[in-house]
């Protein structure tokens, strides 16, 4: 089955770039589907920051574009996520995941276990 | 984008009915049949309860419904049992400033 797997640095210096990645097993992203970022302040609710296709097609948070590249690579089968000159209010739990139908605005049923990113000098 | 109202907290005892609602404009949640709802125990990830407004996805208890009236959708849960207590996000794809999707504030259900 499709399972997602985000990595990156737990923890990350005011004004620096974030960087995470989600490994994808059980599936190719080349063969289609949309790939989404969310994330999770502690104690908060769910923010949506953005999604993007295999071929790079993308489609951004408003609140957070000026500041979010996500990216796709095919050969390793992974998708990414950049978000720079961060402040401690992007200290959150940041998952990844797959919306069930084709668009990027279809319910996500597959998500990773989330990666906890702690903002902090 | 403006997140989704949903109330903070609700409550039931088990065996009752409980309805959580999720209120959205013409450009969301009023405009669009792509309405979502989210289960997520603490420490989890969340979980699909129901897609489309009111579709469940394979293994999620019949329990479980959603509907829409207007600019606002509920998502019911019937029969409560003590593992239905945790918290509950409505999302919703959104027109309004660029295309996107929008998550609600999310509504803490206790079985009493």
């Amino acid at each position: 089955q499709v399972q997602l797997q985000e990595s990156g640095p737990g923890l990350v210096k005011p004004s620096e770039t974030l960087s995470l990645t989600c490994a994808v097993s059980g599936y190719s992203i080349s063969s289609g589907y949309y790939w989404g970022w969310i994330r999770q302040p502690p104690g908060k609710g769910l923010e949506w920051i953005g999604s993007i296709y295999h071929s790079g097609s993308t489609y951004y948070n408003p609140s957070l574009k000026s500041r979010v590249t996500i990216s796709v690579d095919t050969s390793k089968n992974q998708f990414s996520l950049k978000l720079s000159s961060v402040t401690a209010a992007d200290t959150a739990v940041y998952y990844c995941a797959r919306p069930a139908g084709g668009d990027f605005y279809d319910a996500f049923d597959i998500w990773g276990q989330g990666t906890m990113v702690t903002v902090s000098s | 984008q403006s997140a989704l109202t949903q109330p903070a907290s609700v409550s039931g005892s088990p065996g009752q009915s409980i309805t959580i609602s999720c209120t959205g404009t013409s450009s969301d949640v009023g405009g669009y049949n792509y309405v979502s709802w989210y289960q997520q125990h603490p420490g989890k990830a969340p979980k699909l309860m129901i897609y489309e407004v009111s579709n469940r996805p394979s293994g999620v208890s019949n329990r479980f419904s959603g509907s829409k009236s207007g600019n606002t959708a509920s998502l019911t849960i019937s029969g409560l049992q003590a593992e239905d207590e945790a918290d509950y996000y409505c999302s919703s794809y959104t027109s309004s400033s660029t295309l996107g999707v929008v998550f609600g504030g999310g509504t803490k259900l206790t079985v009493l």
